[in-house]
């Protein structure tokens, strides 16, 4: 089955400096990694989603690599802001009964100090 | 429109009690998840449901969890005898109809339930 391992488990950044956070992947069949973000008291939203059939993909400040030779994507926020912190998980598919399965990493805690 | 809702907010229960948590779907997406999120934790599957189809219930930690919905609505998750492990927050999340495509999973905001 499908094994997704997620770094950092915190990750602390001043207000303006980039973050990394990273995952990797066990199933070479997955094709969908999707990357969502976790407010206080809130459930995760989708704030990027990446396909097999590109390596990278761009909105605003954030940005997705994927490189499906090394099973691994990344998550990259530039520019940071205080609005930033919070928990992001990465997501992986495993197709298992007739249906995509989403496996999520355990999360990386991000705090941006102003 | 309206989102994914979850009632109660909050739950705390004494250990060995039985609790019901409520998740009401966005109208028309087929497929309904439960997960449990331990405190600092990462996402657990739980359960998912797609339309009239058998759910996949392999997530479900032991059988004091079961779950249930109708059609394409409300999903409630029953935990029995409630054990302080089980003190977590319980989200659900649902999207279109899943199959071999990919669709976003929207979250509600989850049940916070305490055992004492």
């Amino acid at each position: 089955g499908e094994n997704v391992e997620q770094h950092p488990s915190t990750l602390s950044v001043q207000e303006g400096d980039s973050a990394v956070i990273k995952c990797t992947y066990s199933d070479s069949a997955s094709n969908y990694f999707p990357w969502y973000k976790q407010e206080l008291e809130k459930g995760p939203q989708l704030i990027i989603d990446i396909r097999s059939n590109v390596g990278e993909k761009k909105d605003q400040r954030i940005a997705v690599t994927l490189n499906k030779t090394a099973k691994h994507f990344s998550l990259h926020i530039t520019e940071t802001q205080p609005e930033d912190s919070a928990v992001y998980f990465c997501a992986a598919p495993i197709f298992s009964g007739g249906y995509n399965k989403l496996i999520f990493g355990a999360g990386t805690r991000l705090a941006v100090h102003p | 429109g309206a989102g994914v809702s979850q009632s109660p907010s909050n739950k705390v229960t004494e250990k060995g009690k039985d609790v019901e948590l409520r998740c009401d779907p966005i109208s028309g997406h087929t497929a309904l998840y439960w997960y449990r999120q331990r405190l600092g934790q990462g996402l657990e599957f739980l359960i998912y449901f797609q339309g009239n189809s058998a759910p996949d219930k392999s997530g479900l930690p032991s059988d004091r969890f079961s779950a249930e919905r109708t059609g394409e609505s409300v999903s409630t998750l029953t935990i029995q005898r409630t054990q302080q492990e089980d003190s977590a927050v319980y989200l659900c999340a649902s999207s279109l109809l899943s199959g071999q495509g990919h669709y976003e999973q929207y979250f509600g905001p989850g049940t916070r339930l305490t055992v004492t």
